[in-house]
């Protein structure tokens, strides 16, 4: 089955913890993407990534940091520098085929700060 | 001023009614639109994909770009319960941009 993984789930951390959020994906996309949604808000872009070992930032980028050395994977780490990081965190991947604006997502990570 | 505007509701209608979702925006530079649906706690998941103007139908779902009044919408016809769901509008200049959202609209089906 082709898709995005998204992990964990439900993520609880501590203030002044740095955590790490999974995104995998096996659908051979070039692009991928970070989003952060809050109650009421729609998507906002965090981090992206057009290829393997580059990534520019979106537009609330402060506080959250990528890497992307492999196609399949974008993790992004919520440092302890982001002040309000209890979020709904989702990852998605882009085709390019004809639907070259199509972004596909995975299932989230609800990350609560305790 | 949003780019993207979109009323978060809730919309709630009774079920077998025929929903109209709407967004509108500022950037007459869109040429792709998207809705997407997002049901509680998951990921959105794309419903339908206009090109520039015009209408397309899906099933009981039909979008609608009018690029000269800068408005897109999504009927839903013979609305289910199992339609509840948050819709977000999405739309972007094409594939070397960023997709632009709206804050999604909320909608409930009352059986």
């Amino acid at each position: 089955d082709g898709g995005i993984t998204q992990s964990p789930k439900y993520l609880f951390r501590k203030e002044g913890q740095n955590v790490t959020l999974s995104c995998e994906q096996n659908l051979n996309h070039d692009a991928m993407y970070w989003y952060r949604q809050d109650p009421g808000q729609g998507l906002r872009l965090i981090y992206y990534s057009q290829i393997v070992n580059d990534f520019q930032k979106g537009d609330i980028a402060e506080g959250y940091s990528v890497s992307r050395e492999k196609k399949e994977s974008f993790p992004l780490t919520v440092t302890s520098a982001q002040k309000n990081p209890t979020a709904f965190y989702l990852c998605a991947s882009r085709s390019a085929g004809p639907l070259t604006d199509t972004q596909y997502f995975g299932p989230g990570t609800r990350l609560t700060v305790l | 001023q949003k780019e993207v505007e979109q009323d978060p509701g809730p919309l709630s209608v009774p079920e077998g009614a025929i929903v109209s979702l709407n967004c509108t925006y500022s950037n007459s530079a869109f040429q792709y639109f998207m809705w997407y649906r997002q049901y509680s706690r998951k990921g959105p998941e794309l419903l339908m994909y206009t090109y520039s103007s015009g209408n397309k139908e899906d099933g009981r779902f039909t979008a609608q770009v009018d690029k000269s009044s800068k408005y897109i919408s999504l009927f839903i016809r013979d609305s289910q319960p199992s339609d509840s769901a948050t819709y977000l509008c999405a739309m972007s200049k094409g594939s070397n941009y960023q997709l632009i959202w709206g804050a999604g609209t909320k909608l409930i089906i009352k059986p």
